[in-house]
């Protein structure tokens, strides 16, 4: 029931771009992404809540493809502040249970 | 925007105590509060979802007798680990969702981590 993510984890440079991927075995009526630091709570990034729906703000954007039953979380000219462990979150309907995901943990480096 | 308050934040006990860690919802109202744990490195698991008013409801194999929840108010959830053992340990989170606001976005509180010696 668990979301996939992938990749598990990821290391890149300062400025280059990082996908990562969300997959659901159960249709997705919406996804939420955070991101979480070392010893802290999940931030709220985004939710997308219909299919196809693409969003974004600064350089951090997110798709959903409904009939795929996964979404894609897009980081492009990565910066320091990036790093983190990367969740997506699927709301299950009529419980209003969040499942989250596996987790991706990147790591970007100057 | 919301506001989700947990206390303690952190925690140090020995082995047998209880320790209970508040979730407070600062400016709104929730029904409904989601209690997780984390575990170092790994996803945040879903322990159970705690209903104002009522029973809160456990996930398979989460111990109802050992993870207590109560949620007395609107504004309040409590979890108390009942006689923590150092497997206990752990990041311990709650979180709620405002829903006169009609968004289905969780806040979280800050986290509790809990260390049992």
């Amino acid at each position: 029931q668990q979301p996939v993510q992938s990749p598990q984890a990821v290391i890149l440079r300062e400025g280059e771009d990082a996908v990562i991927n969300c997959s659901s075995s159960k249709a997705l009526y919406s996804v939420h992404w955070y991101r979480q630091k070392h010893g802290e709570a999940p931030v709220f990034l985004m939710i997308l809540l219909k299919g196809g729906e693409q969003k974004g703000h600064d350089k951090i954007s997110a798709s959903f493809n409904e009939k795929k039953q996964q979404s894609s979380l897009y980081l492009t000219a990565s910066q320091l502040s990036y790093s983190g462990t990367y969740f997506c979150g699927i709301l299950s309907p009529g419980t209003y249970k969040y499942i989250f995901g596996t987790g991706t943990r990147l790591k970007v480096l100057a | 925007g919301a506001v989700v308050s947990q206390h303690p934040s952190w925690v140090i006990c020995k082995s047998g105590t209880s320790v209970k860690i508040e979730c407070r919802s600062l400016d709104f109202q929730a029904t409904t509060m989601f209690w997780y744990r984390q575990f170092p490195k790994q996803s945040l698991m879903l322990m159970a979802t705690s209903n104002e008013g009522s029973k809160a409801t456990y996930e398979q194999g989460v111990e109802k007798d050992k993870f207590l929840i109560n949620h007395a108010s609107l504004t309040l959830s409590t979890l108390t680990v009942t006689s923590a053992h150092p497997e206990d340990s752990s990041f311990y989170i709650c979180s709620a969702r405002d829903q006169v606001s009609g968004a289905n976005v969780l806040t979280f509180g800050a986290g509790s981590r809990l260390t049992v010696l």
